[in-house]
């Protein structure tokens, strides 16, 4: 089956700098690619919508210029997470759709700690 | 608007006993419904999804689930459970009319199953 990949797998910063995080279709072209964010025990919060060659769009909520967005191709989109704070802290997990959004695969999940 | 609630935060079955994992669900739209698992330290697998064909789902592993409109349930059924099936388990629904891609999740089912 299809592939989505993410790096790093776990990354802990100090509270101030960014981190960016990357998802990978493998095996397949996605211009949509989504971002969850899952706190412990809890369920996966729909975050932001990237697209290929426009702006993603960001679910009621969600900071735009806290989580930068960037989908530079149709295999790779990145999160990058401005002035981390602690409160940052937590499982952040990508998806592709296959075209016509069929089938959607999830990356492994970045473990993200902000010191 | 859509939603998804698991009735049970954790289910504990013996290996070789059925297991039953409770979704009901609230959609504006006909909805197309989820079960995903998520082991620790992978990335999230679908087990099946229902999209308006049968209302009896095959899925992965044994697994089954029966969109049932009357009740707005669509519950996970294995006749025998396996040492491997102890996992998170989610409930899903897609988000908004037309194939959007976009995913609600509930808050996740715990399996735990005992030798």
């Amino acid at each position: 089956g299809a592939v989505v990949s993410q790096h790093p797998s776990r990354v802990i910063c100090k509270s101030g700098t960014s981190v960016k995080i990357e998802c990978r279709s493998l095996d397949f072209q996605a211009t949509t690619m989504f971002w969850y964010r899952q706190f412990p025990k809890k369920s996966l919060m729909l975050m932001a919508t990237s697209n290929e060659g426009s702006k993603a769009t960001y679910e009621q909520g969600v900071e735009k210029d806290k989580f930068l967005i960037n989908h530079a191709s149709l295999t790779l989109s990145t999160l990058t997470v401005t002035s981390a704070h602690p409160e940052d802290s937590s499982f952040y997990i990508c998806s592709a759709p296959t075209p016509q959004f069929y089938e959607q695969y999830f990356g492994p999940g970045t473990r993200l700690t902000v010191t | 608007a859509q939603s998804v609630t698991q009735l049970d935060s954790h289910v504990s079955v013996s290996e070789g006993t059925p297991v039953l994992l409770r979704c009901n669900y609230s959609s504006s739209y006909s909805p197309s419904l989820f079960w995903y698992v998520q082991h620790p330290n992978k990335g999230l697998q679908l087990l099946l999804k229902y999209t308006s064909a049968a209302t009896l789902v095959k899925g992965i592993n044994g697994f089954e689930a029966e969109f049932k409109k009357s009740e707005t349930s669509f519950h996970l059924t294995k006749p025998s459970a396996h040492m491997s099936d102890a996992a998170e388990y989610f409930c899903v629904v897609s988000y908004g009319s037309g194939n959007t891609g976009k995913l609600i999740f509930g808050q996740g089912t715990t399996l735990q199953v005992k030798p």
